[in-house]
């Protein structure tokens, strides 16, 4: 059971915006830890996509973007494309566990 | 090019002893922490532990302590993930991935291998 809690689903039609939270705690997210998102598609290894709570790695379009309030972040994926179709994670490090390093619930992520 | 490559997939009884590999090039793979994290079947993403190959300084998840064993060669630049009696909840992909550090305590996995399917199964 993790301790940083995502939608199992979200869907949008093509060129819409969607948003996926990652909801966490005080020892997490709350605490002023970094929130750190990864895609992953079909069949693949997962892909850093944001890191540092809003930043993007080279290569990363910005269509995507992330933002951290409070105990929560969110990614946005903005214009929605068919190729965004996939898993998509949140991670984070929480205190509580030993200096562990946690990912979210995962978010399944349809264009309709 | 920083790459990671993983051994093949493997397919075990279960009790039987496994170790998996995790090949680092294209940087200083001593200077580098290797991180490994499982995927179940359908399942999300979950951090197993880390190893410093520099100095083979290792942590563990509490979820994973004592179940697996995460070492590293650097001679040849391999990091290792070990079973020693493995079971059928033992199946899944294995991901090794680069820990990017910003803080103490705090990282991001920047590079990950290809994973490598084990299946325990009588």
């Amino acid at each position: 059971q993790s301790v940083l809690t995502q939608p199992p689903s979200v869907s949008g039609a093509p060129g819409q915006r969607v948003t996926i939270s990652c909801t966490g705690s005080s020892s997490n997210i709350g605490a002023g830890y970094d929130v750190h998102w990864y895609q992953q598609l079909p069949g693949t290894a997962p892909k850093l996509l944001i890191y540092g709570n809003s930043n993007r790695p080279s290569g990363v379009p910005d269509r995507f973007s992330g933002s951290k309030s409070g105990t929560s972040a969110s990614l946005a994926i903005t214009g929605l494309q068919a190729e965004d179709e996939a898993d998509y994670y949140c991670q984070s490090y929480d205190s509580s566990l030993s200096g562990s390093n946690v990912f979210g619930t995962g978010t399944k992520v349809t264009v309709l | 090019e920083v790459q990671l490559v993983q051994s093949g997939a493997e397919v075990k009884k279960p009790g039987e002893s496994l170790k998996i590999s995790c090949k680092g090039s294209g940087y200083s793979f001593t200077s580098y922490w290797i991180g490994w994290v499982r995927q179940m079947p359908g399942k999300g993403l979950e951090w197993m532990g880390i190893i410093y190959p520099g100095d083979s300084d290792t942590r563990y998840s509490p979820s994973f302590q004592g179940q697996v064993t995460i070492s590293a060669d650097k001679s040849i630049s391999t990091a290792y993930l070990q079973w020693s009696s493995l079971k059928a909840s033992d199946t899944a992909m294995y991901y090794c991935a680069r820990p990017a550090w910003f803080g103490e305590y705090e990282y991001y996995f920047d590079y990950w291998g290809q994973g490598t399917l084990v299946t325990v199964s009588s």
